[in-house]
């Protein structure tokens, strides 16, 4: 199953509402997770199930979507947030991730 | 406080092999699943192998399968990725990571800060 993010990266400011979208190559119910990875740091979880927030994770975060199409929401931007997004399905194997979101500072 | 820290992580030439260990602290590790995911310098994230919490299921991406091999020792809080026949495309910072459930759900909850593989002559 192929994941295609969009966009590949995202200029945006402190405060403002971004969305990442993530597309499936066929259907892959709710089974979509969603990481954070800072530079030269590990992934971190961030949603799981689409559209559960991980233990931890600012309410500022969310997921939505089911079956092919899929978004992560931040709402008001923080400082800490820039950094690089991927989105990962674990429906079937191979368990797939998407190519990555890079959200940087405008 | 789950903690996962990777060794083993080297240059080594093509054609070379090499284990990768990652002990495992803070919960209980015969109850989870245990997976390496690799990146490349620069580029997104591989799932590449996972065990289930008891050691009897195993899953191989299809670039790894036949040369690399993943176990687990619970008596020990250890899991291990023995590489063989390593290839330029094999460069990558590896991370363990730990599932969600006992299973190969394939959720990472967890993840180590990532040990380095090159592989260059």
């Amino acid at each position: 199953i192929q994941m295609t993010q969009s966009p590949s990266s995202l200029s945006a400011s402190v405060g403002d509402k971004v969305t990442i979208t993530c597309r499936a190559s066929q259907s892959i119910r709710s089974y979509l997770n969603w990481y954070q990875q800072k530079p030269e740091k590990a992934p971190q979880l961030l949603i799981y199930g689409a559209s559960s927030l991980q233990r931890g994770v600012p309410s500022r975060f969310s997921g939505s979507g089911s079956g092919t199409d899929f978004s992560l929401t931040i709402s008001s931007l923080q400082p800490e947030d820039f950094a690089t997004y991927y989105c990962q399905q674990s429906f079937s194997n191979p368990r797939t991730f998407g190519q990555g979101t890079k959200l940087e500072i405008k | 406080e789950v903690q996962l820290v990777e060794s083993g992580g080297a240059l080594v030439q093509p054609g070379g092999s090499l284990r990768l260990s990652c002990s495992a602290s803070g919960f209980i590790f015969s109850s989870y699943a245990m997976h390496w995911v690799r990146q490349p310098p620069g580029k997104g994230l591989e799932h590449i192998s996972g065990i289930t919490s008891n050691g009897g299921t195993t899953y191989y991406a299809d670039s790894v399968k036949g040369r690399f091999t993943i176990s687990r020792d619970n008596s020990k809080n250890t899991v291990h990725l023995q590489m063989s026949s390593l290839r330029t495309e094999d460069t990558a910072v590896y991370y363990c990571v730990k599932d969600w459930r006992w299973e190969l759900s394939a959720t990472f909850d967890y993840w180590g800060q990532g040990t380095l593989v090159t592989v260059s002559s």
